[in-house]
């Protein structure tokens, strides 16, 4: 398997532009999840999904960002319009079972730089 | 704020030493894991102790867990170069609904 593919793997965009990443999670995993990591803020866990429906959002920190996950091998994270401060780089997990309770595969990340 | 702390921040050993990472959390967890990043890279799994265990093994990983203390320690025996990473710890905490918070991670270097 080829793991959890992330597109773009680096993005440089303007503030007030729309921006869309992109995930595929490991064939035949249930769960599905968005993370942000930030050199201030660390790791953070934006939204989840569990058989392609969205669980928990509440680390999704503004309005301005949103999630969908299609069917079960398509994920994305839109943020509209994009602010300098939305720099970081995203990581999209995906896991076998129900969400925490086994190990997640993490995808290599999309570098997001908003100038 | 952060569930999971780290310590130390930074550890520096000589190849071949044992290295020991510790995590506090502040809630009661359903479970605990141990993720490993290296530079640029996602981060990978390298042990999952649940709240009702209290040691597990993995090669020369070996993670310990005390929900009285609400802390877990990382040993790495007889470190190798190719160790050089950042550790994090993170729990899945059940509140309203489940929960998952990194710490703040440690970052090693090993020197060959």
């Amino acid at each position: 398997d080829a793991g959890v593919i992330q597109s773009p793997r680096h993005e440089v965009t303007e503030m007030g532009q729309e921006v869309t990443l992109r995930c595929k999670p490991i064939s035949g995993h249930n769960s599905l999840f968005w993370y942000r990591q930030t050199m201030m803020r660390g790791l953070e866990l934006l939204i989840y999904f569990n058989n392609n429906v969205p669980i928990d959002d509440s680390g999704m920190p503004e309005d301005r960002f949103s999630a969908k996950m299609p069917n079960a091998s398509f994920s994305t994270l839109k943020i509209q319009p994009s602010e300098p401060r939305d720099s970081a780089v995203y990581f999209c997990a995906s896991s076998l079972t129900a969400p925490f309770e086994a190990e997640q595969y993490f995808g290599p990340g999309t570098r997001l730089t908003v100038t | 704020s952060q569930q999971g702390e780290e310590d130390p921040q930074a550890l520096s050993i000589q190849e071949g030493e044992n290295a020991t990472m510790n995590c506090s959390y502040k809630t009661s967890i359903n479970n605990l894991q141990w993720y490993r990043q290296n530079s640029g890279r996602g981060l990978v799994h390298l042990i999952l102790i649940r709240s009702n265990e209290r040691e597990k093994h993995s090669g020369r990983l070996r993670v310990t867990l005390d929900t009285s203390k609400k802390s877990s320690s990382l040993l790495i025996t007889a470190s190798r170069a190719a160790d050089t990473a950042s550790y994090f710890c993170a729990t899945d905490v059940f509140n309203t609904g489940n929960q998952f918070y990194f710490g703040t991670g440690t970052s090693l270097t090993v020197i060959p």
